[in-house]
């Protein structure tokens, strides 16, 4: 138990495209989702906390208005890239857990990279 | 400034030979230390949670510490196999279910 899938698992796009992620949680009800971003060699970083049916919470430093996220059903989150850019290509990963106190549980991961 | 430093970025070791991995951090005040393996190209695989009042834990082949005065967490994977290399990240978790990450350490099992 405890499943998370992304789509696509990697993408690349056309600088000053919008790419648009999406994260389920295959076999539970998540009520609050994370997003990430994993530059080489770096560590995972929190980009965003969202609790379904509400406005996500955005780290410092991390643009709302470029990283768009929707967190409609207890099963699905979507992170839109919004103009990307070169300098936006990434890993990106989310994890869900079930209550925002439980354990988050990964997904595989998505690949960006913006040409 | 906050800092969560894996003692270091890559680490061989013999097949068989315990790997002992550390993690150190300031100016953090964590309720919980998870450690995760990561493969390449993917997610973060949950492995082990430690909480603030607890001094060990185990599971299988993996062992992990918690020293909260000494800010230190150390992982241990004993009998290990060549299967085991991967990267391993400690994480901080906050009250507010917040996962701060270590950059890992790559560990590389040696046959």
């Amino acid at each position: 138990g405890a499943v998370v899938s992304q789509h696509p698992s990697w993408v690349i796009c056309k600088s000053g495209t919008s790419v648009k992620i999406e994260c389920r949680s295959l076999d539970f009800q998540a009520t609050t989702m994370f997003w990430y971003r994993q530059f080489p060699k770096q560590s995972l970083m929190l980009m965003a906390t969202s609790n379904e049916g509400s406005k996500a919470t955005y780290e410092q430093g991390v643009e709302k208005d470029k990283f768009l996220i929707n967190h409609a059903s207890l099963t699905l989150s979507t992170l839109t890239v919004t103009s990307a850019h070169p300098e936006d290509s990434s890993f990106y990963i989310c994890s869900a857990s079930r209550t925002v106190q439980e354990t988050q549980y990964f997904g595989p991961g998505t690949r960006l990279l913006v040409l | 400034s906050q800092k969560i430093e894996q003692n270091s970025e890559a680490l061989n070791i013999q097949e068989g030979k315990t790997a002992t991995l550390t993690c150190n951090y300031t100016n953090y005040s964590p309720a919980y230390l998870q450690w995760y393996r990561q493969d390449p190209g993917r997610g973060p695989v949950f492995l082990l949670l430690i909480r603030e009042n607890e001094k060990e834990k185990r599971k299988e082949r993996l062992k992990v510490t918690f020293d909260t005065t000494l800010k230190q967490s150390l992982f241990h994977i004993t009998a290990s196999q060549p299967a085991d290399s991967a990267t391993y990240l400690c994480a901080l978790q906050t009250g507010a279910n917040n996962l701060f990450f270590g950059t890992g350490t790559r560990l590389t099992v040696i046959p």
